[in-house]
Formats: C-alpha cells, sequence, structure tokens
C-alpha cells in the first residue's frame, strides 16, 4: 500500500530536549516536504526536499533542520524545541511533475 | 507567505445542498489543487486543475479556474455528513522545465460542516 508513514504520532517534550521525527514513503517520490499546522494559520511549510542531499527552507524553517539521506526518508529534527513549536506536524511526498501531493497522519507534538 | 486564502473561512449547510469555497491566489501557478482533513489528520487529495482548464468534475465535486482572476472555486453537490471536514486549496508553480519548484503552498482553508 502507498503511503507516508510518521513516528511518533504523539508527543510531549520539555523544552531543551533535542528530538527527531521519522517520516518514510514508499512510493520511490523525489519531494517530500514538511508542514506545520496551526490554528487560524493553515498549513505552513517547513522543509522540503526536492531529492536526496537537496533540501531547501519553506516558510517557517526557524529552529528546526533536516536531513535527507536517502530517497525514502526525510527525518525533521528539533535541535531545542521551545513551547512555540507546539503544533501538528505533517510528512508528504510526491512526484516533481505536479501531481499528487500524499500526506502522513500528523505528528502531534507538544512542548512543555 | 500563504498563497491561497479559501472563502468562506466556515461553511454550515444542511444535507442534500451544494457548497461552495473559493480561493484566491497571489502569482502565477501550474496548477491548483483541493485537499480534504478530517479532524486532526492528514490531508487527502481532492482533483487537481491545470492552469490550462477550466473546470473538472469528479464525482460530486466540481472546481473552476479562472487564471485572469487567480481564483478557484470548489463546489461539493448533495453533500452529506460525511463530507463534514476542512478544505483547502493548494498552489503549485513549475520550473520552465516543466517540473515542480517542490512547493504547494496551502491557503488556511474552509471548515465545511454538514447537518444530517
Amino acid at each position: 500500500e502507498a503511503q507516508v508513514t510518521q513516528n511518533p504520532r504523539y508527543l510531549i517534550t520539555v523544552t531543551g530536549k533535542k528530538l527527531t521525527v521519522t517520516c518514510s514513503q514508499n512510493m520511490n517520490h523525489e519531494y517530500m516536504s514538511w508542514y506545520r499546522q496551526d490554528p487560524g494559520l493553515g498549513l505552513r511549510q517547513i522543509y522540503y526536499s526536492m531529492n536526496v542531499e537537496v533540501t531547501d527552507k519553506g516558510d517557517v524553517p526557524e529552529g528546526y533542520k533536516v536531513s535527507r539521506k536517502e530517497k525514502r526518508n526525510f527525518p525533521l529534527i528539533l535541535e531545542s524545541p521551545s513551547p512555540n513549536q507546539t503544533s501538528l506536524y505533517f510528512c508528504a511526498s510526491r512526484h516533481p511533475r505536479g501531481s499528487t501531493q500524499y500526506f502522513g497522519p500528523g505528528t502531534r507534538l507538544t512542548v512543555l | 507567505s500563504q498563497q491561497g486564502e479559501e472563502d468562506p473561512q466556515a461553511l454550515s449547510i444542511q444535507e442534500g445542498e451544494n457548497a461552495t469555497m473559493n480561493c484566491s491566489y497571489k502569482t502565477s501557478i501550474n496548477n491548483l489543487q483541493w485537499y480534504r482533513q478530517n479532524s486532526g489528520r492528514g490531508l487527502v487529495h481532492l482533483i487537481l486543475i491545470r492552469s490550462n482548464e477550466r473546470e473538472k468534475h469528479s464525482g460530486r465535486l466540481r472546481v473552476t479556474l479562472d487564471t485572469s482572476k487567480k481564483s478557484s472555486s470548489l463546489l461539493i453537490t448533495a453533500s452529506r455528513a460525511a463530507d463534514t471536514a476542512s478544505y483547502f486549496c493548494a498552489t503549485d508553480v513549475f520550473y520552465a522545465g516543466g517540473t515542480s519548484y517542490g512547493k504547494l503552498t496551502f491557503g488556511q482553508g474552509t471548515i465545511l460542516t454538514v447537518h444530517p
């Protein structure tokens, strides 16, 4: 089954404790993205990757890091999480030629 | 920054009625996509319309695109309670070679509630 998986689905952590949210897709997509969703602000792109070792900042990259060492994986790293990074995070993937974007189920992060 | 802006922000209708949501955007695009999100879950693709298309249908969905006005509308006909969800438009811009820039830009969404 074609899918994007994220782990963990729920995470409560404390300020400053480094964390990684994993994302994996099984569709051999070149493009992958991370979004955060906050009430009243819609989906905002954090980072995106157009292929292995090719990443670029989205609209709200501050406080986040990503890496793309393999085509299927695109982890999101918060080196020093802060309460304003409490949010619902989505990973997504798609082919380059303007096709459907597939979303993961989301990771609800709370930073205390 | 958000390219797409949906209107209305919230829409409440009775089962069987039609629901129309609008999306406006600022820059030239190659295609516009509509997604649906059930509460707190991942977004699901509904329909894609290319910049050279004016109207597209898929089941009970009808999408129009007016590139001169930089706007799109999504019509759901004969709505059902199960259509209750948030609906987002997303715009896509291509390089000259025909591949996407890589970032879909989403609007803030319309919350649709369909009462049984």
